[in-house]
């Protein structure tokens, strides 16, 4: 079954305003990692958090981790319609090579 | 643009066919994997190969055969599949080392009549 889950499962907003996406997971992780996906195209890497880490950064994505509650955020200020994608968090566990893909959330940025 | 093709990008097969999915990388990575993706689903793991060796079959049927004939290469061979294998399919690549950032090709979506 799969590690992750996320919601909300789907978010619809409008240009310039801010989203989040809440993923949480059941076992100890090496790394939580944010992926987007286009409809039908392949994943692209977005942001990698360590388990020590606690906030990342990136461009207009603002990454949390609370390894104490098995939960990760995205945040994605000042969204633009080009945003509207599948958002994957994915979860690796200590010393091993199997990334686990959680459940997705669908963004829609509306112009 | 992906670092990582895969080809073809798209592909019909009968149940009675034999195909091949390919992927290619140049990054120098050492671990290669496939992924099996389902409509609004997310990715599922098949295979991974860590230096041209399988290291991790996640209990695919045999129907699905993946070969690694160098660092840069995967190959996914496909026989005898059924309709409920249709799915886009996804390889990656990455430095070989702990679950490390994955670099995806486009896909190649396969539809089994």
């Amino acid at each position: 079954s799969q590690q992750g889950e996320e919601d909300p499962q789907a978010l619809s907003i409008q240009e310039g305003e801010n989203a989040t996406m809440n993923c949480s997971y059941k076992t100890s992780i090496n790394n939580l990692q944010w992926y987007r996906q286009n409809s039908g195209r392949g994943l692209v890497h977005l942001i990698l958090i360590r388990s020590n880490e606690r906030e990342k950064h990136s461009g207009r994505l603002r990454v949390t981790l609370d390894t104490s509650k098995k939960s990760s955020s995205l945040l994605i200020t000042a969204s633009r319609a080009a945003d509207t994608a599948s958002y994957f968090c994915a979860t690796g566990p200590p010393g091993g090579s199997r990334l686990t893909f959680g459940e997705g959330t669908q963004l829609t940025v509306n112009p | 643009d992906t670092e990582v093709t895969q080809t073809p990008k798209h592909l019909v097969m009968g149940m009675t066919n034999k195909k091949s999915l390919k992927c290619e990388q140049h990054m120098g990575h050492r671990a290669m994997y496939w992924y099996k993706q389902k409509a609004k689903k997310p990715p599922e793991l098949m295979f991974v190969y860590s230096y041209e060796k399988l290291s991790i079959n996640e209990s695919v049927p045999s129907r699905f055969s993946p070969e690694c004939p160098n660092s840069s290469l995967l190959n996914l061979h496909l026989h005898a599949l059924q309709p409920e294998d249709s799915a886009l399919y996804l390889c990656a690549s990455s430095q070989p080392f702990g679950a490390g950032e994955l670099f995806f090709g486009e896909g190649s979506r396969l539809t089994v009549l």
